[in-house]
């Protein structure tokens, strides 16, 4: 089954403490991004991945890392997190979007569900 | 800055009964529109998409209606059922160049349908 698996589903840790939410598809995708999804703010955009060992900042990077060693695998890293990191966070995967794929919707993971104390 | 705009935030609707949620965009290179559906627990799926080249799409129950010179576009739901209740994203993307592939989002409309 063609997927993206996000875990944990569920994570509560303390304020300084690194974690990591690891995301991995099975589709081939080349780009993979990570999004936060805040009540009234919709799904903003933290990093995205065009391909291997190519990352970029999205909307709101501040406080978030990210690698692409593989191509399957998109870990989201946070290096020492604040309570303002509590929220719920999706990865998502697609193939390049240009000329006539573009339309190739997102596939997104089940989501992680951060709590920062 | 809100590039995609949404309303309205909720909607409840009656069973059978038209449910329309609205988008404005500002940035007129925006050339792809879809429509993403969240369930509870779940991640958003992608539901229908539009170019800006054409005015309407429909697939079954749900159209698409795009007005390209007010820079707004909608999602009407026909016939609207209890499965559908959700939330509803809207996003617009860019042309090839940068972040090829960055959808970006409108704030969500939860969508209730009493039976």
């Amino acid at each position: 089954e063609a997927q993206v698996t996000q875990n944990p589903r569920y994570l509560i840790t303390v304020t300084g403490k690194k974690l990591t939410v690891t995301c991995s598809q099975n589709m081939n995708h080349e780009y993979m991004s990570w999004y936060r999804q805040d009540p009234g703010l919709g799904l903003r955009q933290i990093y995205y991945s065009m391909n291997v060992e190519v990352t970029d900042k999205g909307d709101v990077p501040e406080g978030y890392k990210v690698s692409r060693k593989e191509k399957r695998n998109f870990p989201l890293i946070l290096e020492s997190p604040s309570p303002n990191q509590t929220s719920l966070y999706f990865c998502a995967s697609s193939f390049r979007q240009t000329g006539d794929l573009k339309g190739y919707g997102y596939t997104f993971g089940s989501g992680t569900r951060l709590t920062v104390v | 800055q809100q590039q995609v705009k949404q309303s309205p935030q909720s909607l409840i609707v009656q069973k059978g009964g038209i449910s329309i949620i609205n988008c404005a965009y500002e940035n007129t290179a925006f050339d792809y529109f879809p429509w993403y559906q969240q369930f509870p627990g779940k991640g958003p799926a992608l539901l229908i998409a539009i170019r800006p080249d054409v005015s309407e799409k429909k697939e079954g129950r749900f159209t698409i209606s795009f007005n390209k010179s007010a820079k707004q576009f909608s999602l009407h739901i026909m016939d609207s059922q209890p499965g559908d209740s959700a939330t509803y994203f809207c996003a617009a993307s860019k042309p090839y160049g940068g972040a090829t592939n960055k959808l970006i989002f409108g704030t969500g409309t939860l969508l209730a349908v009493q039976p």
